[in-house]
């Protein structure tokens, strides 16, 4: 199954926009991008997915690149409720569904 | 409400002593995971099933087992073959089979056992 690669942590300022990379330069044709983040002591939930074309929901946007090696979760004004890990994965939808997570990303937010 | 229960939220272990972690779902989810997460680390996956009756193994399923009996369960046993078991296990679920593989994961809120 394809990796991910996403910087340990980040750092961004209250109410200003944060991109958080992963690299996932063996990503197969059929491969599904998927975003999730993590609270202190609770399961991961899902933020979003997405193929090919950027992607936008209620909680962020995902913006995919072209060769799609790499994608940018991008969270439009940060709070302090969006401090968490972040996590890539792909998911690959004719596959047996052996689904692995990164370390992540651990976002600081500065009030 | 749909969704995805585990329990105990908190459980003590002795030594050589094998428990048993619930997880139970009733989204009509296929597919079933069960991740351990140790302090500051990411998620390691050890054991998956994609449908009833059937398992597969993940990263580190060693000194764990599982059944998919039911549908909506999937229980997790910590054998005392696992030499490090302290950690908190997170059971998630998500929609099985091409081409619904894409759907989003459901997780529970987890379980902390501590060996003592």
């Amino acid at each position: 199954d394809a990796k991910t690669t996403q910087p340990n942590s980040m750092e961004s300022n209250e109410e200003e926009p944060v991109h958080l990379p992963c690299n996932h330069s063996t990503i197969s044709g059929t491969d599904y991008i998927h975003w999730y983040r993590q609270l202190p002591s609770q399961g991961p939930e899902y933020v979003i997915h997405g193929l090919t074309s950027n992607v936008n929901n209620r909680m962020a946007s995902l913006a995919i690149a072209e060769d799609r090696k790499s994608s940018t979760l991008i969270l439009h004004r940060a709070t302090l409720r969006d401090a968490a890990v972040y996590y890539c994965i792909l998911r690959d939808p004719w596959g047996y569904q052996k689904v692995t997570f990164g370390t992540g990303t651990k976002l600081q937010v500065i009030p | 409400d749909g969704g995805i229960t585990q329990s105990p939220k908190y459980l003590f272990r002795k030594e050589g002593q094998n428990v048993t972690l619930s997880c139970e779902q009733n989204l009509n989810h296929d597919a079933m995971y069960w991740y351990r997460q140790d302090p500051g680390q990411g998620l390691r996956l050890i054991y998956y099933s994609q449908i009833v009756n059937d398992f597969q193994k993940g990263d580190i399923a060693e000194g764990y087992s599982v059944s998919r009996e039911k549908k909506e369960s999937f229980p997790l046993t910590v054998t005392s073959a696992q030499k490090n078991p302290t950690a908190f296990y997170l059971c998630a679920s998500s929609i099985g089979g091409p081409p619904m593989n894409t759907g989003e994961l459901f997780f529970g809120e987890g379980s902390r056992l501590t060996v003592l």
